[in-house]
């Protein structure tokens, strides 16, 4: 079975310029999740999706930041523009339904801002 | 809104000791999970607690879900240099807005003197 995909693995932008990650979870895994890791912190939830609806997204910092999961498969993340703050792993998960059990990871975005 | 803190944030222990982590939620959970993240890679999900009282063990590994479901600890036996990264509890509660919100731990960065 493949697991979560994400793209690009590493990014290095300058400050106020964009940046968009991809994320394609398991095959069937209807609840996708982004989360940003800062050095040496836990995973913090930036939104979540069930299928192409938004469930939470309390913590997405909307004024730079979208998402979307239009057809309820793969999911986009853009930030515009980025800050120096920005600078992260962005960590895609998915599991088959939102109640259910383990999250499975990607192997994470590394966004650099200089 | 729901906080998940972990102590101790750092332990480094000789090969052969034994290993614990404490995790407590400010709020009470419906289930609890743990993850190991090892440098650089992404976290991977170990066991899931969901019962009051509940304990379940891997091998060396010893997982406890407090009575209230407020608190867990994770207790490995005779660490070995495998047993390297960081480790993170992750509180599945109901936010604000009504949906189950899995909220990642601080972490315990574990290093082995061997």
């Amino acid at each position: 079975e493949a697991g979560v995909a994400q793209s690009p693995r590493y990014k290095i932008i300058e400050k106020r310029q964009s940046v968009a990650f991809w994320c394609n979870p398991i095959s069937g895994h209807a609840t996708l999740y982004w989360y940003q890791q800062i050095l040496g912190q836990g995973p913090k939830l930036l939104i979540q999706f069930q299928n192409n609806g938004v469930v939470d997204d309390s913590q997405l910092p909307k004024d730079r930041f979208s998402a979307e999961r239009l057809k309820g498969v793969d999911s986009t993340l853009k930030i515009q523009p980025a800050k120096l703050e920005d600078s992260a792993v962005y960590l895609c998960a998915s599991r088959p339904n939102r109640d259910t059990g383990e999250l499975f990871f990607g192997e994470g975005s590394r966004l650099t801002v200089l | 809104g729901q906080q998940v803190m972990q102590i101790p944030q750092y332990q480094h222990v000789q090969e052969g000791e034994d290993f614990t982590t404490y995790c407590n939620s400010s709020t009470t959970l419906s289930n609890i999970q743990w993850y190991k993240q090892r440098p650089g890679g992404h976290p991977v999900f170990l066991i899931q607690l969901v019962k009051s009282g509940e304990v379940k063990k891997q091998k060396r590994l010893t997982f406890q879900f407090g009575e209230a479901k407020k608190n867990s600890s994770l207790h490995i036996t005779a660490t070995q240099t495998t047993d390297v990264g960081t480790y993170f509890c992750a509180g599945e509660g109901y936010s604000e807005f009504g949906n189950e919100k899995l909220t990642f731990g601080t972490g315990t960065r574990l290093t082995i003197i061997p």
